[in-house]
């Protein structure tokens, strides 16, 4: 089965950098999606197609590729970005899938 | 703007069924095939069933193939799914999310919970 896999969690101060990696056989060759959940609320999608940030998303958020993964980083970290996140692809079959998520501390 | 609110959700003993609603505003519903996502309490994501804007397509998971049935009425803007023979693993936050060129769930409702216990 396809599956996208997160570190559980990160944590980083406030200010600092923090980098979320996500990672998949079909990743290379399928586009990538990033998703915010703050406690209690809905998810957000921060980032489409690996690298692109949806209007209304701070500049700090990014994309980016590399080989079988991708990543998401938040640059000058706030407190306000203290959140699950989770990347999303598609399968071969059609089918859309999740990672685990990731608890980002800050 | 865009908004979507799920409604319908309940405790249900196991093998009883549900119905949960999502009634949307701010976009031309029919134009655009939605999601269904659910998240267990203090777990992950979890795709669970599309609708194309006719209903021609629809898809499902593994997990609820056979028990959930997608379906959407465009002249009321709004999307439902039909639970059966519901078990305490189907327990869960449940969402309606809209597809878009830009990605597959590019705008998400609250949520509604569903509790499957006796």
């Amino acid at each position: 089965s396809f599956e996208l896999t997160q570190p559980p969690s990160v944590s980083v101060s406030p200010g600092q950098t923090a980098k979320i990696t996500c990672s998949g056989d079909t990743l290379p060759n399928q586009n990538a999606y990033w998703y915010q959940q703050r406690p209690g609320q809905a998810p957000i999608l921060v980032i489409y197609k690996d690298v692109e940030r949806p209007s209304g998303i701070p500049e700090r958020f990014s994309g980016s590729t590399s080989g079988t993964g991708v990543s998401l980083t938040i640059n000058t970290v706030q407190a306000e970005d203290e959140a699950d996140y989770y990347c999303q692809s598609i399968d071969t079959t059609g089918t859309w899938v999740f990672g685990g998520g990731t608890r980002l501390t800050v | 703007e865009v908004h979507l609110l799920e409604s319908g959700g309940s405790l249900v003993r196991p093998g009883g069924s549900l119905r949960l609603s999502c009634e949307t505003s701010g976009f031309t519903f029919s134009s655009y095939e939605m999601n269904w996502v659910r998240q267990a309490p203090g777990r992950g994501l979890e795709w669970v069933s599309y609708i194309t804007s006719s209903s021609r397509t629809t898809l499902y998971s593994a997990s609820v193939k056979g028990r959930f049935t997608i379906s959407r009425d465009n002249a009321k803007n709004s999307l439902f799914l039909q639970m059966e023979s519901l078990r305490p693993e189907d327990t869960a936050f449940y969402y309606c999310a809209r597809v878009s060129p830009l990605a597959p769930f590019d705008k998400w409702g609250q949520g509604t919970l569903v509790t499957v216990s006796s």
